[in-house]
């Protein structure tokens, strides 16, 4: 398995600013994801985090809104910018290794 | 796309009991079925999860059954415990998909 790490573990914010949310991986992995679960909702990708390339992101959801960096096969960050109150959330960091995917604690978003 | 539907919502079991959560998925390519459970403020926990070219995986109390012809897959947990309470999601790994897509979620409740 492998042990996901993700700062902050939750953050109160004002709209119109931006916060940037950290993953990082006990191990070296190819695929990395970041997923985000409104309240009392399932969760839902926001985009596959590729290495040395841009993220690929999922119908609803822009880069200029989310943007992702992978630097390396062990951390990536996403970041949510000009923030309103319908983006708190529960960000999830995800990834794939043997073949399974694990998650991350989650960040815990408020907008006020 | 792959679309995950899951029932029920809610299940209330008395303890000892079984239960049993189904979900259907709609791409015939998916090859890829996993169970997470989450509890209040936590990430997602994989539990169990099944590959399209099985159809049955036990592991303890805890099992999962997959008919492809049908399009549909269960959970299944014998001798329910209070530490079971939570909310369970299926999520499908659709052809050509790297994440995952998940159904909206069971509570299960585990009646002392």
């Amino acid at each position: 398995s492998a042990v996901i790490s993700q700062k902050p573990s939750r953050d109160i914010c004002q709209r119109g600013t931006s916060l940037t949310i950290q993953c990082q991986v006990d191990s070296q992995v190819t695929m990395m994801f970041w997923y985000r679960q409104q309240p009392g909702q399932s969760l839902t990708l926001i985009a596959t985090a590729n290495q040395g390339s841009e993220a690929t992101y999922e119908s609803g959801f822009v880069i200029d809104k989310f943007p992702i960096s992978r630097p390396n096969l062990t951390f990536s960050t996403l970041t949510v910018s000009n923030m309103s109150p319908e983006d708190s959330s529960i960000y999830l960091c995800s990834v794939a290794a043997s073949d399974t995917q694990y998650f991350g604690p989650g960040t815990r978003l408020t907008v006020l | 796309g792959e679309n995950v539907e899951q029932h029920p919502s809610t299940l209330s079991v008395q303890e000892g009991d079984s239960a049993v959560i189904k979900c259907t998925y709609s791409d015939s390519a998916s090859n890829y079925f996993p169970w997470y459970k989450q509890e209040l403020g936590k990430g997602p926990q994989l539990i169990i999860d099944i590959r399209s070219n099985v159809g049955e995986k036990k592991d303890q109390r805890i099992a999962v059954t997959l008919n492809k012809t049908a399009k549909h897959f269960s959970l299944h947990i014998t001798e329910t415990q209070p530490e079971d309470s939570a909310v369970y999601f299926c999520a499908g790994l659709g052809g050509g998909a790297d994440g995952l897509t998940f159904g909206k979620g069971t509570h299960l409740i585990i009646q002392p």
